[in-house]
């Protein structure tokens, strides 16, 4: 089946840093999506990117689709520690199938102060 | 502004015994999936629903078997628990139409299997 290699899988920053996560996969996607993971919680959604080549920005958060189609990449500015959680990319596929996203395995971000 | 509850928030079960899990929404969102979470293996799908009385299998559902008898309300039931399926267990929900942004999560539930 389709999967999405995320990486890393961890990161250990220091507050103010920049972080850099990826998803690339072998298939292409029609949207993009990377969800964020607080301790104890379920996964909230932090952008949507439906284009290939789109550019989006969330507050200190960017992220873009590629334009093959078959990768992403999320950043965050100057990194704070509440943003310490679980990133998660996912792709919706687009054939049959396509209710059922695909998610990474995730990128697991702890900021020291 | 839930939209999505799960219940219970932690379980603590003994192994053999049967345990049904809840998901109950108010979005009227026409898919609900069960999925689990095990660090190293992600977000891993069990089981999806497409309408009333319509489920489909996941990637891990062995052992799992699910209910939708209502829009609002997913069931999932593990018939004889096992150590196995120690876990966190989230629910999601989407009204998927091209364009539209994807899951929302439940909080989850903590399954311990002892």
């Amino acid at each position: 089946g389709q999967q999405l290699n995320q990486s890393p899988q961890s990161m250990f920053i220091q507050e103010g840093e920049d972080v850099s996560m990826n998803c690339t996969s072998s298939s292409i996607f029609n949207t993009w999506l990377w969800y964020k993971q607080d301790p104890g919680e379920g996964p909230v959604l932090l952008i949507a990117l439906y284009k290939a080549g789109e550019l989006t920005s969330n507050g200190r958060l960017t992220a873009q689709f590629g334009i093959t189609r078959k990768d992403s990449f999320l950043n965050i500015s100057a990194s704070i520690p509440s943003d310490v959680g679980i990133y998660f990319c996912a792709g919706r596929p687009p054939q049959g199938g396509s209710e059922k996203l695909v998610f990474g395995k995730g990128t697991k971000l702890t900021v020291n102060p | 502004d839930a939209g999505i509850t799960q219940s219970p928030r932690h379980k603590v079960t003994e192994t053999g015994t049967p345990v049904t899990l809840r998901c109950h929404q108010t979005e009227n969102h026409r898919y609900m999936y069960w999925y689990r979470q095990d660090p190293g293996h992600g977000l891993r799908l069990i089981h999806y629903s497409y309408g009333v009385k319509d489920t489909d299998k996941g990637e891990v559902s062995d052992g799992y078997s699910v209910s939708r008898s209502k829009t609002e309300d997913f069931l999932l039931t593990l018939e004889s628990a096992t150590s196995s399926q120690t876990s966190v267990y989230f629910c999601a929900i989407s009204d998927y139409t091209e364009g539209t942004a994807g899951y929302t999560f439940g909080s989850g539930t903590r399954l311990t299997v002892v």
